[in-house]
């Protein structure tokens, strides 16, 4: 059975630190994908990353795939309260293998 | 702007009842999902569709079935309520290709 282990699975910090989540797997995927679900939602895509060692920017996140395509970070720069909510990676398999989530804080 | 809906957005049941959930998507996706979240387990994938007529078991389907008649429906049933299927139900669509998966709200199920 292929499991993706994702840690801190929770995290509250001030506003204005960094922070970095990570999801690891014994398992090769072919591409993996980063969401962020907010109470009362269902997930939202942030970024897919596809290439071993490929490194995606989206404002203050930062999205790195590893070389080797088993495991993946997500980095904060200078985080905010809107920054706040559930975390969850997925890699893809056949299907989509999902995380059990990191539970971001922010406070202000 | 609809994209995932899903109905309805509560429910209680007691156990034994049954029930059906209700997923609707209007972007002409192949693919369908019927996930179940749980705290500190993440998402669970149930049942899924890969078209219109077609459905397959995912990781934990028992106690559920689906029937995808329309390709834009995706009906999860339970027959018997039981506790242990009190969760959050989330119903995803996707696109062909490397497409993300579009979630619905989700449906808050209590069984007492």
């Amino acid at each position: 059975t292929q499991l993706l282990e994702q840690s801190p699975q929770f995290l509250s910090i001030q506003e204005g630190e960094n922070l970095t989540v990570y999801c690891n797997s014994s398992s090769v995927f072919s591409s993996l994908q980063w969401y962020r679900q907010e109470p009362g939602e269902g997930p939202v895509l942030l970024v897919t990353v596809v290439t071993g060692g490929e490194v995606k920017k989206l404002k203050r996140l930062t999205f790195q795939f590893g070389d080797a395509r088993k495991d993946s970070s997500l980095h904060i720069t200078a985080a905010q309260p809107g920054d706040t909510g559930l975390y969850l990676c997925a890699g893809e398999d056949y299907q989509l293998i999902w995380g059990a989530g990191t539970k971001l804080i922010i406070k202000p | 702007n609809a994209g995932v809906t899903q109905t309805p957005k509560f429910r209680v049941l007691k156990t034994g009842q049954s029930m059906t959930l209700l997923c609707a998507q209007d972007m002409n996706h192949e693919y369908m999902y019927w996930y179940r979240q749980d705290p500190g387990m993440g998402l669970r994938l149930i049942h899924y569709s890969v078209g219109e007529g077609t459905t397959a078991k995912g990781e934990v389907p028992d106690g559920y079935n689906v029937s995808r008649l329309k390709k834009q429906n995706f009906l999860l049933g339970l027959e018997s309520a039981a506790p242990s299927q009190t969760s959050v139900y989330f119903c995803a669509s996707m696109g062909q290709g490397n497409q993300p998966q579009h979630f619905g709200d989700g449906t808050r199920l209590s069984i007492l």
